[in-house]
């Protein structure tokens, strides 16, 4: 099946720094998501892009559908405390989606 | 709107025990699905309905059942419970793949 890899798995950064994640995958997708997770929640969507080479920003987000389709990656400016959590990849074709392992972001004040 | 809601939030079951896991949105939504979450493994789509009467089978099917009688509930059954399906699950709904809302997940312990 269609596997998404997904990096870093981990991310411990100072308030203030940026981070970037990025998903990887040997299929092509025609939409790509980002959702974030807080402990005992489900995922919520930040990002969805549908065109290759989308560039899209949500706030202090960002989010880039890669040219081949076959990637894309989140950019967070500016990290918060609240923005601690499990960012997950996703990509989405005819009716089937598939997410990536997650990167969990720690933020130190 | 209450959005995507699951009941129960928690439950043990015994090896072979069957069970349903209830889901439910109020947003009009035609597709619904569920998914399991394993520990380094992010989600992973079980079963998915793109309407009332239509079912189909996602990454990992095996050893669940699905239905969708109504638009609003979209319920999951599991039919011998193993200790490989103690996970956690998440229903979703949305209008189109992609923009999907979650419910709050229920957490199955299978001993």
């Amino acid at each position: 099946g269609q596997q998404l890899n997904q990096s870093p798995q981990s991310m411990f950064i100072q308030e203030g720094e940026d981070v970037s994640m990025n998903c990887t995958s040997s299929s092509i997708f025609n939409t790509w998501l980002w959702y974030k997770q807080d402990p005992g929640e489900g995922p919520v969507l930040l990002i969805a892009l549908y065109k290759a080479g989308e560039l899209t920003s949500n706030g202090r987000l960002t989010a880039q559908f890669g040219i081949t389709r076959k990637d894309s990656f989140l950019n967070i400016s500016a990290s918060i405390p609240s923005d601690v959590g499990i960012y997950f990849c996703a990509g989405a074709n005819n009716n089937d989606m598939r997410f990536g392992a997650g990167t969990r972001l720690t933020v130190k004040p | 709107n209450a959005g995507v809601t699951q009941t129960p939030k928690f439950q043990v079951l015994k090896t072979g025990q069957s069970m349903t896991l209830q889901c439910a949105q109020d947003m009009n939504h035609e597709y619904m699905s569920w998914y399991r979450q394993d520990p380094g493994m992010g989600l992973r789509l079980i079963h998915y309905s793109v309407g009332a009467g239509i079912t189909d089978q996602g990454e990992v099917p095996n050893g669940y059942n699905v239905s969708r009688s109504t638009t609003e509930d979209f319920p999951l059954r599991l039919l011998s419970a193993a200790p490989s399906q103690t996970s956690v699950y998440f229903c979703a709904s949305s209008p189109h793949l992609g923009t999907q809302y979650f419910g709050p997940g229920t957490r199955l312990l299978v001993l």
